[in-house]
């Protein structure tokens, strides 16, 4: 059973286009995601995250979407560049304090010249 | 300031066999996690801890142990490893649990399981 759920293996963008990942949760306990990059033999690194008080969050080209009534996030990276070609994964943690971070299965983003 | 260092960068196993994944942070976190990434599954959370002393179960924790006694450690055993083991594995820290903050992962560590 998929608490986050990224339905898009892979997206191929243009080099300067809009680059847009999408993510959707089960969980209406989630309060925070955070949206992790990831380059092939490294580990994941932090992009960017939002809070369930907040339905956009901006960092440069990157912007988070939230949704919490369709249960729903979007990355934004405009505009996409050839470093951005990366593996991203959307997470969430929840108000129960659990402590748990739980991943999606990520998307896997090439930005073509 | 080395973050989280993960030891061995890759692993061989046969069937049966145990070893021990090493993993420390240097930045005083109380809350410690391993993943494993599979192809096609994402990061999935093997076992956690939000101190010194305890220890929890994630979404995939057959066939690992975990323990930590000191804030710095959090090694992860393989008793007995299988080849479903065969994985690349991350560990990760964060300053405190119980809190919205961002994760600090490793390197990784390549395990095959012949």
């Amino acid at each position: 059973d998929q608490q986050v759920k990224q339905n898009s293996p892979s997206l191929s963008v243009q080099e300067g286009r809009i680059s847009i990942l999408n993510c959707d949760y089960t969980n209406s306990m989630f309060d925070y995601f955070l949206w992790y990059k990831k380059y092939p033999a490294e580990g994941p690194t932090f992009l960017i995250s939002i809070s369930s008080i907040k339905d956009k969050n901006e960092d440069g080209r990157f912007t988070v979407f939230l949704n919490k009534s369709a249960k729903h996030l979007s990355l934004h990276i405009v505009p996409s560049q050839p470093g951005d070609s990366a593996v991203y994964f959307c997470a969430a943690s929840g108000v129960n304090r659990d402590d748990k971070i739980i991943f999606g299965k990520g998307t896997r983003l090439h930005i073509l010249p | 300031n080395a973050g989280v260092t993960q030891t061995p960068k890759f692993q061989v196993l046969k069937t049966g066999q145990s070893m021990t994944l090493q993993c420390a942070q240097d930045m005083n976190h109380e809350y410690m996690s391993w993943y494993r990434q599979d192809p096609g599954m994402g990061l999935r959370l093997i076992h956690y801890s939000v101190g010194a002393g305890i220890t929890d179960q994630g979404e995939v924790p057959n066939g690992y142990n975990v323990s930590r006694s000191t804030t710095e450690d959090f090694p992860l055993r393989l008793l007995s490893a299988a080849p479903s083991q065969t994985s690349v594995y991350f560990c990760a820290s964060r300053r405190q649990p119980s809190t919205n903050e961002k994760l600090f992962f490793g390197s990784g560590t390549q395990l095959s399981v012949l």
